[in-house]
């Protein structure tokens, strides 16, 4: 199968700084993206998806200018967190999919963010 | 609100027994899959469901889609410690458009 990887796998940073997490995928090449947020034991929340060279479209409740996301190759998405604040505090997974059948979509291990 | 439910939310059993994991929703999917996820990974799709009335066994795993894909059940035969995880059912919309179920937590206590 395909492999997707995350970048950091956990990180810790100040109230009010700004976090990049990077997603991968490293063996294939992925025309839509998507992130996702988790708490412990619950469901994935979708935050945006995001296609190659277009603009992502965001969810419902999900602030676009503190999510920036970037997705400037078919290999590459960008997720980051400006101004964070603990409440930003949560494991973020992004999955790639655009290869031939739509059922396909990659996760990547994710990333632990904590904000202090 | 969620457009797939799962339930039970949280299940506790002894090594051994047998459960039932149920996926519902009052939508139309195309498809459906079933994901396990461990503390700190992402998840891992164990199986696709593509037609109405489809079951698939995996080992001890077995998966049914419902008639009219609008619901799936997980099954487990003699679940053992290492079946530990989330389980988490998403259906896929034309547009490959993937909802998430609210999850079950499962716990297997040797």
């Amino acid at each position: 199968g395909a492999v997707v990887s995350q970048h950091p796998s956990w990180v810790i940073c100040k109230s009010g700084t700004s976090v990049k997490i990077e997603c991968r995928s490293l063996d294939f090449q992925a025309t839509t993206m998507f992130w996702y947020r988790q708490f412990p034991k619950q469901s994935l929340m979708l935050m945006a998806t995001s296609n190659e060279g277009s603009k992502a479209t965001y969810e419902q409740g999900v602030e676009k200018d503190k999510f920036l996301i970037n997705h400037a190759s078919l290999t590459l998405s960008t997720l980051t967190v400006t101004s964070a604040h603990p409440e930003d505090s949560s494991f973020y997974i992004c999955s790639a999919g655009g290869r031939a059948s739509s059922y396909e979509q990659y996760f990547g291990p994710g990333t632990r963010l904590t904000v202090t | 609100t969620q457009l797939l439910e799962q339930s039970p939310q949280f299940l506790s059993i002894q090594e051994g027994e047998n459960l039932t994991v149920y996926c519902n929703s009052s939508s139309v999917f195309s498809s459906l899959q079933w994901y396990r996820q461990e503390p700190g990974e992402g998840p891992v799709l164990l199986v696709t469901v593509v037609t109405g009335g489809e079951v698939k066994k995996l080992k001890r795993l077995t998966f049914q889609f419902g008639d009219a894909r609008k619901d799936s059940s997980l099954h487990i035969t003699a679940a053992q410690p290492g079946d530990t995880g989330l389980y988490l059912c998403a259906g896929i919309r034309t547009g490959n458009q993937f909802y998430f179920g609210t999850g079950t937590s499962l716990t297997v206590i040797p």
